[in-house]
């Protein structure tokens, strides 16, 4: 079965900083890959995805992810974080099985930004 | 453009009772999408509905239930309430087979307390 691990539960940057988040998949096919971002008590808002073509993408807010299909990875990375960026971030892969579409969450990175 | 609408925000309730949570898609979107999301950990898929036909279910008992109505929108349903029935229930929505390729969009969430 298909697994997303984010293998940061928690990282604590300085406003400024440079951020990488890590995550992993297990998937046999190209995947479908997401990541969402989610303030405290709120839903959850698409930063970006991924499915085909350049394996670089940009999303909103700054950020951009790399798919790696040899590291079976997609990290999210900005290269300076902002007090407002503080939230809890999850990567998704999504999955079409017959013919009803879904996603699986990894377990999520809180991000906390130090002024 | 209204996105996704869910009621009510927050909810509490005695175990063994039933609760009945509700989603209004975006506007143009005829998918439906549940989600769990316990403390602390990403979002899990509950089940998902399209044409008013439930098309894909996750790994939850048959206390969780739901239904979809000709204008898309949709209840989920859960019964005999249990402690760890607590957690934020998202409802995601999206248009035909686009929601894996373009992402979700995601309503803010009801925040269920079994007490």
């Amino acid at each position: 079965a298909q697994s997303v691990t984010q293998p940061d539960i928690h990282i604590t940057v300085s406003e400024g900083a440079s951020l990488e988040l890590r995550c992993n998949y297990s998937y046999g096919a190209t995947p479908y890959l997401f990541w969402y971002v989610q303030s405290p008590g709120q839903g959850l808002q698409l930063l970006l995805k991924y499915f085909s073509g350049d394996t670089l993408v940009q999303g909103i807010k700054g950020f951009e992810a790399e798919f790696k299909r040899s590291q079976s990875s997609f990290n999210l990375r900005k290269p300076s974080v902002h007090w407002s960026d503080a939230a809890e971030y999850f990567c998704a892969v999504g999955r079409i099985i017959q013919g009803a579409q879904k996603l699986v969450f990894g377990q999520g990175t809180r991000l906390t930004i130090n002024p | 453009d209204a996105g996704v609408t869910q009621s009510p925000t927050h909810l509490i309730k005695t175990r063994g009772q039933q609760v009945t949570l509700r989603c209004s898609p975006k506007s143009g979107h005829d998918t439906v999408s549940w989600y769990q999301q316990a403390l602390g950990q990403g979002p899990q898929f509950i089940f998902q509905y399209y044409e008013e036909e439930e098309r894909q279910r996750g790994n939850f008992p048959d206390r969780f239930s739901g239904h979809q109505f000709p204008n898309y929108s949709s209840e989920l349903n859960v019964n005999a309430l249990l402690l760890g029935d607590s957690a934020l229930y998202l409802c995601a929505s999206s248009g035909g087979t686009e929601g894996v390729t373009s992402g979700y969009t995601f309503g803010s969430g009801t925040r269920l307390t079994v007490v």
